[in-house]
């Protein structure tokens, strides 16, 4: 089993729908919660970083952390077909005394005009 | 500089020869780190940095990779006796809270 398991996707939606795209993971020692967005032959760059349990709102962008659940999700509202793009989770905590940052496998978004 | 910088931006070697790639990272990050990225897929940890010294390499795929770093800034990544199976992208990212990743090389081992 993949420490964080992320759809592959690819993912297409009408221009204006809102997006959910999720992650779960199974080890309770990652305490912080990233998305990354890669356009293509782009590096992935920062969108969304939480700590805790619940919503952290960013825009049109929405980001959700369920410990409990192991579960992690982002909202995208009103989309937009420059949000096209693969969307990565990623977490990190401190694991055998070392702090490990993990990476899902990405989720390829298409949003289309 | 305002981001992390890589060079080249692309490389197509030759099966057996020896490549290096540079990361410049963001001026002051402590931090380093490098990735592999396969077509399709996540991000793949190869090692990570703080300062001059890798306290993680359990990335490293295998002992044809290795990873320098120097005055706690620039770092490079040598590949060497390159495999069809090298051909990524290469991606550095450097670090103070959370990451911040360059470009990429892209590498094509033919």
């Amino acid at each position: 089993q993949k420490e964080v398991e992320q759809d592959p996707g690819p993912l297409s939606v009408p221009e204006g729908a809102i997006v959910s795209l999720n992650c779960t993971y199974s080890n309770s020692a990652f305490q912080y919660f990233m998305w990354y967005r890669q356009y293509s032959r782009k590096g992935p760059e920062l969108l969304m970083y939480t700590y805790s349990s619940g919503n952290k709102e960013d825009g049109r962008f929405t980001a959700q952390v369920d410990k409990s659940s192991k579960y992690i999700s982002l909202f995208i509202r009103d989309s937009q077909p420059s949000d096209s793009a693969t969307y990565l989770c990623a977490m990190s905590g401190l694991i055998q005394g070392a702090q490990k940052l993990v990476f899902g496998q990405g989720t390829r978004l298409t949003i289309n005009p | 500089g305002a981001g992390v910088s890589q060079s080249p931006s692309n490389k197509v070697t030759e099966k057996g020869k020896d490549v290096e790639l540079r990361c410049d990272p963001i001026s002051g990050h402590t931090a380093l780190y490098w990735y592999r990225q396969s077509l399709g897929q996540g991000l793949e940890f190869l090692i990570y940095f703080q300062g001059n010294s890798a306290p993680d390499k359990s990335g490293l795929p295998s002992d044809r990779f290795s990873a320098e770093r120097t005055g706690g800034s620039v770092s490079t990544l040598t590949i060497q006796r390159t495999q069809q199976e090298d051909s990524a992208v290469y991606l550095c990212a450097s670090k103070v809270e959370t990451q911040y990743f360059g470009p990429g090389t892209r590498l094509l081992v033919l």
